[in-house]
């Protein structure tokens, strides 16, 4: 079965330092990946995703992410955060074939960014 | 297009009672699914469908039942409420492509508090 890890429940970096934030999956063939974010009492908005090709996919409001395949991860990066990306973050992975249209969620990474 | 629309947004219930909550989307997804989110659990799936008079089961399904009639609606019943289903619920929705999967479009949430 699919599942989703996302080690770190709370980072906190500072207005202008880089982040990265981090996904391992477990699925045994090449997922669909995504990278939701949700703000306090939103719903969640599609950060990028990943189907296939470049393993390197970029998404909305400066956010990138990296598929290593050997290392079944999908993590998030910015080089430089902004005060309004303090959120939650979730990586989710989907499965191919006969599972279609469902999501795995991981648990989340609470961002606090300090001014 | 309005997107993903849940009602209501918020709700209180007593034990033993029922409700329905309800989802809709006008962008022809084929795709939709029911989600419900507790602090540090990420989101779970609870149903979800492929297309109109398809449904099938997710990971925490128990004590809800859905039904897909239309295209666009896609309502989630409880149907004797229990305290364990405090949670805020999430309907998303997907179009189709083929023989894979496409990113979930999700509502703002419906927060149920059942006492």
């Amino acid at each position: 079965a699919q599942s989703v890890t996302q080690p770190d429940i709370h980072i906190t970096v500072s207005e202008g330092a880089s982040l990265e934030l981090r996904c391992n999956y477990s699925y045994g063939a090449t997922p669909y990946l995504f990278w939701y974010v949700q703000s306090p009492g939103q719903g969640l908005q599609l950060l990028l995703k990943y189907f296939s090709g470049d393993t390197l996919v970029q998404g909305i409001k400066g956010f990138e992410a990296e598929f290593k395949r050997s290392q079944s991860s999908f993590n998030l990066r910015k080089p430089s955060v902004h005060w309004s990306d303090a959120a939650e973050y979730f990586c989710a992975v989907g499965a191919r074939g006969s599972t279609l249209g469902r999501l795995y969620f991981g648990r989340g990474t609470q961002l606090t960014v300090w001014p | 297009n309005a997107g993903v629309t849940q009602t209501p947004k918020f709700q209180v219930l007593k034990t033993g009672q029922s409700m329905t909550l309800q989802c809709a989307q006008d962008m022809n997804h084929e795709y939709m699914s029911w989600y419900r989110q507790d602090p540090g659990m990420g989101l779970r799936l609870i149903h979800y469908s492929v297309g109109a008079g398809i449904t099938d089961q997710g990971e925490v399904p128990n004590g809800y039942n859905v039904s897909r009639s239309t295209t666009e609606d896609f309502p989630l019943r409880l149907l004797s409420a229990a305290p364990s289903q405090t949670s805020v619920y999430f309907c998303a929705s997907s179009p189709p492509i083929a023989g894979g999967l496409n990113e979930q479009f999700f509502g703002p949430g419906t927060r149920l508090t059942v006492l």
